[in-house]
């Protein structure tokens, strides 16, 4: 089955880029969102179809994607985005079935 | 404004099924198609399926098949997700999505 790869932690200081990456066979072909989600609560889309950030999220988290990796980027990372980030894709099979990456542990100290 | 409300906690006994409810609210109901996601406890989020509101066409993680039925009733925005057979490792919280908007998610307790 497809699989999507990213590392497991990610650890910057305060105003700091954090880069988080997404790897998977399909994705020069596919979109990729990214999602974040803090303790408790229910993801929140930051990221879709690669690059494209959805109204209301704070303009320091940018998208892109590059053959088989995509990568969320949170330019000056902020305490408030400590989360896990997930990236969600779907594979060339044509059957639209979707996949979520393990997830990225985020934490900005 | 744009909403998804699930329905509540459910405990269940092992090979029980239990059915989730996921009422949109704010939208065109049929424009969008409504994923089901889970996470147990510690762990990430791992899709289960999609349904169609407008067909009623349905797609579901292989993990799933034959245990896993999503249904609709459009005459109150309302998607359904049952899973049968419930084992221990069902456990978890169960979120409809409409990618961009999620439900603030259903706990499953499977408890013997």
């Amino acid at each position: 089955s497809y699989e999507l790869t990213q590392p497991p932690s990610v650890s910057v200081s305060p105003g700091q880029t954090a880069r988080i990456t997404c790897s998977g066979d399909a994705l020069p072909k596919k979109y990729t969102y990214w999602y974040q989600q803090k303790s408790g609560q229910a993801p929140v889309l930051v990221i879709y179809e690669d690059s494209e950030r959805p109204s209301g999220i704070p303009e320091r988290f940018s998208g892109s994607s590059s053959g088989t990796m995509a990568t969320l980027t949170i330019s000056g990372a902020q305490v408030e985005d400590e989360a896990d980030y997930y990236c969600y894709s779907t594979d060339n099979s044509g059957d639209r079935s979707y996949v979520f990456g393990p997830g990225t542990r985020v934490t900005v100290l | 404004q744009v909403q998804l409300v699930q329905s509540g906690a459910e405990v269940k006994r092992p090979g029980a099924s239990v059915k989730v409810s996921c009422q949109a609210s704010g939208y065109t109901f049929t424009g969008y198609y409504i994923h089901w996601v889970r996470q147990a406890p510690g762990h990430g989020l791992e899709w289960m399926g999609w349904i169609n509101p407008k067909s009623g066409d349905t797609k579901y993680a292989q993990k799933f098949q034959g245990r896993v039925t999503m249904t609709l009733d459009t005459s109150i925005s309302t998607t359904y997700m049952e899973l049968s057979s419930l084992r221990s490792d069902d456990m978890a919280v169960y979120f409809c999505a409409r990618l961009d908007i999620w439900g603030h998610g259903t706990m499953v307790i499977v408890f013997s």
